[in-house]
């Protein structure tokens, strides 16, 4: 089993440009997350969908958009990358009602110049 | 609001054991985790509590909960050089979010 992957690994960007990151599950998970990691912060929620088609807001969602076409894949959006942006980027998913917690994919580090 | 927090670091001798403590203030958490994140890696589950048992054991991993004190920790006996890494409470809270706290990083000297 693949889990969850995420693409691209590791991207640098300059002010002002914009890119989608993928995250692709293979385990028929219903809900999928994107958290950005920044040092002494933990984890932080932007968006997360608990279905195809739907989509919601987490804790910092401002300069990201997302979208679940397909129940497998969940994109992540920066439409003008600025420097605050520069993170790294986890995405995970988990089923609807089992507790047995979040898959995470291996991350994307992201650098905006 | 929700808040899950946990002291940045932790050092110990290979050998010896290791207890990670968390505090949280969601008294409706149904699920708490431990998750594990090596270097240049994403978090990986260690183990999990439902909320209405005191403590799970796996292998060297000892979960204790006191939900009285909305304490969690965990516990690595024996603790090897490669448990180094940063160790995550995360809590479930009512519905299906989970809170992470911002993570543990463990070092273990040889």
């Amino acid at each position: 089993n693949a889990g969850v992957t995420q693409t691209p690994k590791f991207r640098v960007l300059k002010t002002g440009q914009s890119m989608t990151l993928l995250c692709a599950q293979d385990m028929n998970h219903e809900y999928m997350y994107w958290y950005r990691q920044d040092p002494g912060m933990g984890l932080r929620l932007i968006h997360y969908s608990v279905g195809e088609g739907t989509t919601a807001k987490g804790e910092v969602p401002d300069g990201y958009n997302v979208s679940r076409l397909k129940k497998q894949n969940f994109l992540l959006g920066l439409e003008s990358a600025a420097p605050s942006q520069t993170s790294v980027y986890f995405c995970a998913s988990s089923y609807l009602e089992r507790g047995d917690g979040y898959t995470f994919g291996s991350g994307t580090r992201l650098t905006v110049v | 609001g929700e808040d899950v927090e946990q002291s940045l670091f932790l050092s110990v001798r290979e050998g010896d054991s290791s207890v990670i403590n968390c505090t949280y203030t969601d008294s409706s958490s149904t699920y708490l985790y431990w998750y594990k994140q090596e270097p240049g890696a994403g978090l990986q589950l260690l183990t999990y509590i439902f909320s209405n048992m005191d403590m799970k054991q796996d292998q060297r991993l000892t979960v204790l909960l006191n939900k009285k004190d909305k304490h969690l920790s965990l516990r690595i006996a024996d603790t090897q050089t490669g448990d180094s890494a940063i160790y995550f409470c995360a809590e479930r809270t009512g519905g299906f979010k989970t809170i992470f706290g911002a993570g543990t990083r463990l070092f273990v000297k040889a």
